[in-house]
């Protein structure tokens, strides 16, 4: 079955840069789609399609992806993106949806 | 406001058998996607099951495959999931949500989600 690697944490200074990769066997074929989860709380999406982003959701979450990797970059991270990111596609082969492990950010 | 809201989530003992339901307000229930998704304790999503709009697609996980059921009522804007046969390893928050966009879907709205543990 298809299978998405994350990093299982990423750590970045107020102000910065976060990047969370997502990697996969040709994922730059396939739609990526990511979640915000917070503790306690239900996942959040915050980009769909690659690089799309849901009304309300501001514009220092951005996406791409090419290749082997998708990745989800957080500009300017503030304390409140604290949380547990997950990517998700869909494997047309097996005809299941797939999530990531999840990474981890913190904010220094 | 557009909600989903889920319910009939409990303790259970292993071999047991319970019933999901996910109530949805605020949108056109008849079309859209849904899907189930948990999360185990302490663990990362998990996918379980899809239904279409139409209920001509439904998929399920290996992991449940044979054990869980979903099911959809367009008249009562309702979703369901059927769980037989429950083992400890079905212990999580179970989460409704929605499909946005075209088949294959994101998952663009979620409820809160109902806790199910499966013990002894």
């Amino acid at each position: 079955s298809y299978v998405l690697t994350q990093p299982p944490s990423v750590a970045v200074a107020p102000g910065k840069t976060a990047s969370i990769s997502c990697g996969g066997k040709s994922i730059g074929t396939k739609s990526v789609h990511w979640y915000q989860q917070k503790p306690g709380q239900a996942p959040v999406l915050v980009v769909y399609d690659d690089t799309d982003r849901p009304s309300g959701i501001p514009d220092r979450f951005s996406g791409s992806n090419s290749e082997n990797t998708a990745t989800l970059t957080i500009s300017r991270v503030e304390a409140g993106d604290e949380a547990d990111y997950y990517c998700q596609v869909w494997d047309g082969g097996s005809e299941h949806y797939v999530f990531g492990k999840g990474t981890k950010v913190t904010v220094l | 406001e557009e909600q989903l809201v889920e319910s009939g989530g409990g303790l259970v003992k292993p071999g047991g058998s319970l019933r999901l339901s996910c109530a949805a307000s605020g949108f056109t229930f008849r079309n859209y996607n849904f899907q189930w998704v948990r999360q185990a304790p302490g663990k990362g999503l998990e996918w379980i099951s899809s239904i279409s709009s139409s209920q001509v697609y439904i998929f399920y996980a290996d992991s449940v495959k044979g054990r869980f059921t979903i099911s959809r009522d367009n008249a009562k804007n309702s979703l369901y999931l059927q769980m037989d046969s429950l083992t400890v390893e079905d212990t999580a928050v179970y989460f409704c949500t929605r499909g946005g966009g075209a088949w294959p879907n994101w998952f663009d709205s979620w409820g809160q989600g109902t806790p199910v543990t499966v013990s002894s």
